[in-house]
């Protein structure tokens, strides 16, 4: 079975800076997708930024980037710039890549920021 | 911008109550999610349909939770009877089962707490 970790449970930074969160997954598989979702106060999960695991390159959408290290098993998320609303709970998720498949998450990380 | 509709958007009831739960996913997408996030966890699958057919429901306690989509479409899931530890959010996803991504797209999610 597919598990996903996230060993920082909370983090914090200051407004303007930027933060890394950290993943870690294990599979068996060799085609699958990573993910990370922000999960706002009392608002829906969105999907902040997706990576193909046969990609080489890592992704990245606007302040937000990734490092994905295949072999390690290690997908971990850089926020650039932190803004006020980046607050928000932080799920790390692994989907196999065949069909229409379950994500599985990580126990997430809270992620404040100081003004 | 179409969005998964889920109400009530919080429950509270006592044990041993029948509950339920209402998910309206966007229009087109066929392949439906139930998710359960327990306080300070990340989700995890309940159940997931394709149209109206059960695809996974490994994770569904059959005991006392059940789930439905009888036209494909908008699904309900029940609980009956609550027990304290079901106490938690309740999320439903949908994708439009496309590759190569098929993303999903939650919910605000419904909030049960049993007392």
């Amino acid at each position: 079975a597919q598990t996903v970790t996230q060993s920082q449970p909370e983090m914090s930074v200051q407004e303007a800076e930027t933060v890394t969160l950290s993943c870690t997954y294990d599979t068996s598989e060799s085609d699958y997708y990573l993910f990370w979702y922000k999960q706002p106060p009392s608002r829906q999960m969105i999907l902040v930024i997706r990576q193909e695991a046969y990609k080489q390159q890592n992704a990245t959408e606007n302040r937000f980037s990734v490092n994905f290290q295949k072999a390690a098993k290690s997908f971990s998320l850089k926020i650039s710039d932190s803004q006020l609303g980046d607050a928000a709970m932080y799920f790390c998720a692994y989907r196999r890549r065949q069909g229409a498949q379950k994500l599985v998450f990580g126990q997430g990380t809270r992620l404040t920021i100081n003004p | 911008e179409a969005e998964v509709a889920q109400s009530p958007r919080y429950k509270i009831t006592e044990k041993s109550q029948a509950v339920a739960f209402w998910c309206d996913p966007i229009s087109g997408h066929a392949t439906l999610y139930w998710y359960r996030q327990i306080l300070g966890q990340g989700p995890e699958l309940l159940v997931q349909f394709q149209d109206e057919s059960v695809v996974d429901d490994s994770q569904l306690p059959k005991d006392r939770f059940s789930a439905e989509r009888l036209k494909g479409v908008d699904s309900t899931l029940k609980i009956q009877p609550a027990e304290l530890g079901d106490s938690a959010m309740y999320l439903c996803a949908s994708t439009e089962g496309r590759e190569p991504y098929n993303e999903q797209f939650f919910g605000p999610g419904t909030r049960l707490t049993v007392l």
